[in-house]
């Protein structure tokens, strides 16, 4: 079964300080699409960034980045300066080519403290 | 005015109403989709459309049925309401030639308590 877990379930970071999110999943898929999605308090789901497997190159989008490690089968999303609207669930998500459905992780609670 | 539409936003029902949630979109996507989100467990699939004709379970359809009215609108029924329903849905719709580059576009989430 393809499964995606999120391994720590609620993290905390001072405000302006980096932090990573872990995300691992299992597929026997080659080809596929990664994303993150942010949950703030509004409930609203807000795509933060995503990666296509066939690259190596990872992903940034302004203070978002990922390190993607196809091998380990790992896609950790890295929050540079954070900032207190940076706090919010955090999804991880794939999806393999050609098909319909994302997998989600169970997500990671995010707090930036002021 | 938003791409993805849910109504209600918050709703609190009793045990054995019929509820039914409602989904609308703009976007103009042909693939629509319920989710509920619960703590803990993310987001699972409850029932999937491609088009108006083609409607299928996901992963945890039981309880539940659904109806695409339109390529605009998509339904959720909750037939008998049980507290373990309780839950956030989420409506979510693809570009079925575009799901990789943009993913879902999620609507705001109805928050059910079923009491």
């Amino acid at each position: 079964a393809q499964t995606v877990t999120q391994s720590q379930p609620e993290m905390s970071v001072q405000e302006a300080e980096t932090v990573t999110l872990s995300c691992t999943y299992d597929t026997s898929e080659n080809n596929y699409y990664l994303f993150w999605y942010k949950q703030p308090p509004s409930r609203q789901m807000i795509l933060v960034i995503r990666q296509e497997a066939y690259k190596q190159q990872n992903a940034t989008e302004n203070r978002f980045s990922v390190n993607f490690q196809k091998a380990a089968k790992s896609f950790s999303l890295k929050i540079s300066d954070s900032q207190l609207g940076d706090t919010a669930m955090y999804f991880c998500a794939f999806i393999p080519k050609g098909t319909y459905k994302y997998i989600f992780g169970t997500g990671t609670r995010l707090k930036v403290l002021a | 005015d938003a791409d993805v539409t849910q109504t209600p936003r918050n709703r609190i029902t009793k045990t054995g109403k019929r509820i039914m949630l409602e989904c609308s979109q703009t976007k103009g996507h042909d693939r629509m989709y319920w989710y509920r989100q619960d703590p803990g467990l993310g987001l699972r699939l409850i029932y999937y459309s491609f088009d108006v004709k083609d409607i299928n379970k996901g992963e945890i359809s039981d309880g539940y049925s659904v109806s695409r009215q339109a390529q605009a609108k998509f339904s959720l029924s909750l037939e008998s309401a049980i507290p373990n329903q309780t839950a956030l849905y989420f409506c979510a719709t693809s570009d079925s030639r575009q799901l990789a580059n943009y993913g879902y576009t999620f609507g705001s989430g109805t928050r059910l308590t079923v009491v």
